[in-house]
């Protein structure tokens, strides 16, 4: 399966709305958003496409199904610039394929 | 607290070994899925291979088949990668994570750098 995920690179403001999307080669059931910042642990924000991870703020939000998912952030905050990966997983065939990032700058 | 520390990465010539170990606490590490991803400098995440809790089943990708072994000691609540004919394009930060609930991976350790090069 191969995850194709856009934009690649992303520049927004403080308070602004943000949209990232990731597209599946076909139908998938878990669909997974990290968070990765330069020498920090990635850290998931959304799994199963849309339920919030504990500790995450509400400002983060996932939807869609089948091939076509978003994470929506409703208001940048200075610490949400990083890189987001979105991530299928199916763990009967063994395969957890990652969305090649969107790096969301200032 | 639930952790994983990673350890072990350094400069190695290519064609060469290096053992990685990720050190788990605050959670029950037997009764969980473990894997390995790495994120070449400036490309994305990679999976790179699982095992299981009592490390009865493993699993790698394509690209380090046959070159990389993953295990677990669970006494020791501790993870690991063999690898073995490092390649250039084997470096990266290696990062630990446990598979949780809905296959997310949560937490991942910090990651650990591996540069192959002469």
């Amino acid at each position: 399966i191969q995850m194709t995920q856009s934009p690649s690179s992303l520049s927004a403001s403080v308070g602004d709305r943000v949209t990232i999307t990731c597209r599946a080669s076909q139908t998938i059931i878990y669909l997974n958003w990290y968070q990765v910042k330069p020498g920090k642990a990635p850290k998931v924000l959304i799994y199963a496409a849309s339920t919030l991870q504990s500790g995450v703020p509400s400002r983060f939000s996932g939807s869609g199904s089948g091939t076509d998912f978003t994470l929506t952030i409703s208001s940048l905050q200075p610490e949400d610039f990083a890189t987001y990966f979105c991530q299928q997983s199916n763990s009967t065939l063994s395969e957890y394929t990652f969305g090649q990032g969107t790096k969301l700058e200032i | 607290e639930v952790q994983l520390v990673e350890s072990g990465g350094g400069l190695v010539q290519p064609g060469g070994s290096l053992r990685l170990s990720c050190a788990a606490s605050g959670f029950t590490f037997s009764g969980s899925w473990m894997h390995w991803v790495r994120q070449a400098p400036g490309k994305g995440l990679v999976w790179v291979s699982r095992i299981n809790g009592d490390g009865s089943t493993t699993n790698y990708s394509d690209s380090v088949k046959g070159r990389f072994t993953i295990s677990r000691d669970n006494a020791k609540n501790t993870l690991y990668l063999q690898m073995h004919s490092l390649r250039g394009d084997d470096t990266a930060v290696y990062y630990c994570a446990r598979q949780s609930v809905r296959y997310r991976f949560d937490p991942w350790g910090q990651g650990t750098l591996v540069t192959v090069s002469s």
